[in-house]
């Protein structure tokens, strides 16, 4: 079984701040792990992924996340945030030998002007 | 644009009725997947497709609940005696399946709300 962890339900920034969004995971086998961005009333668009090799990824929308197997994280980050970034991020586990995914709950990030 | 789509985008029905949403899957993916979102919550896995094959249904997938994926191709998923609960929003995502890849691309959703 895996579960994943979003530790913050709420994130509220001021425009142009850093923002760092959590996301810990539990699972007894190997996975790939993700970070998708969800706008109201929209589907879950695909942020970043870990799949293999190097343990920091990155979107081109300056997002990125770091792949911490001792910890077993994935946490987003953005150096500065912009008004549009504002969104729920989900992060999700998927077993590597599996199918489904498994969602956080979701983190509702705002960003004030 | 040949991304996910799904039909309708939202759907009122009564309690009691039937109700049937499609999925039409990106064309090379051979994997194709129902999850079901409430609000304030990530999506719930319901169950999965490998071309034609129905390879897991959730616990949460009552009788109630169908998918078929005939040709491999698109899917739809029926809901039968909807009830009050089964308001969400459904969604249908797929994938390549692949020796070291299996990222799942989603539709826009289709909304349901049972009166």
């Amino acid at each position: 079984a895996q579960s994943v962890t979003q530790l913050d339900s709420q994130v509220p920034v001021f425009e142009e701040a850093p923002v760092e969004l959590r996301c810990n995971y539990s699972s007894s086998v190997s996975v790939y792990l993700f970070w998708y961005v969800q706008y109201p009333n929209q589907g879950l668009q695909l942020l970043l992924k870990y799949l293999s090799g190097s343990t920091l990824v990155e979107s081109i929308n300056g997002f990125e996340a770091e792949f911490n197997k001792s910890q077993t994280s994935f946490h987003l980050r953005k150096p500065s945030v912009h008004i549009s970034d504002t969104a729920e991020y989900f992060c999700a586990v998927l077993n590597t030998n599996a199918g489904k995914s498994t969602f956080g709950d979701g983190t509702t990030l705002t960003v004030k002007p | 644009d040949t991304g996910v789509s799904q039909n309708p985008r939202h759907k009122i029905t009564k309690r009691g009725q039937n109700v049937t949403f499609r999925c039409d899957p990106i064309s090379e993916h051979n994997r194709l997947y129902w999850y079901r979102q409430t609000l304030g919550q990530g999506p719930e896995f319901l169950t999965y497709f490998q071309n034609e094959a129905q390879l897991e249904k959730s616990r949460l997938l009552s009788d109630r609940f169908s998918a078929e994926r005939p040709k491999g191709s698109f899917s739809t998923l029926e809901i039968q005696r909807t009830e009050q609960g089964d308001s969400a929003m459904y969604l249908c995502a797929s994938s390549l399946r692949s020796a070291n890849t299996d990222t799942q691309y989603f539709g826009p959703g289709t909304r349901l709300t049972v009166l």
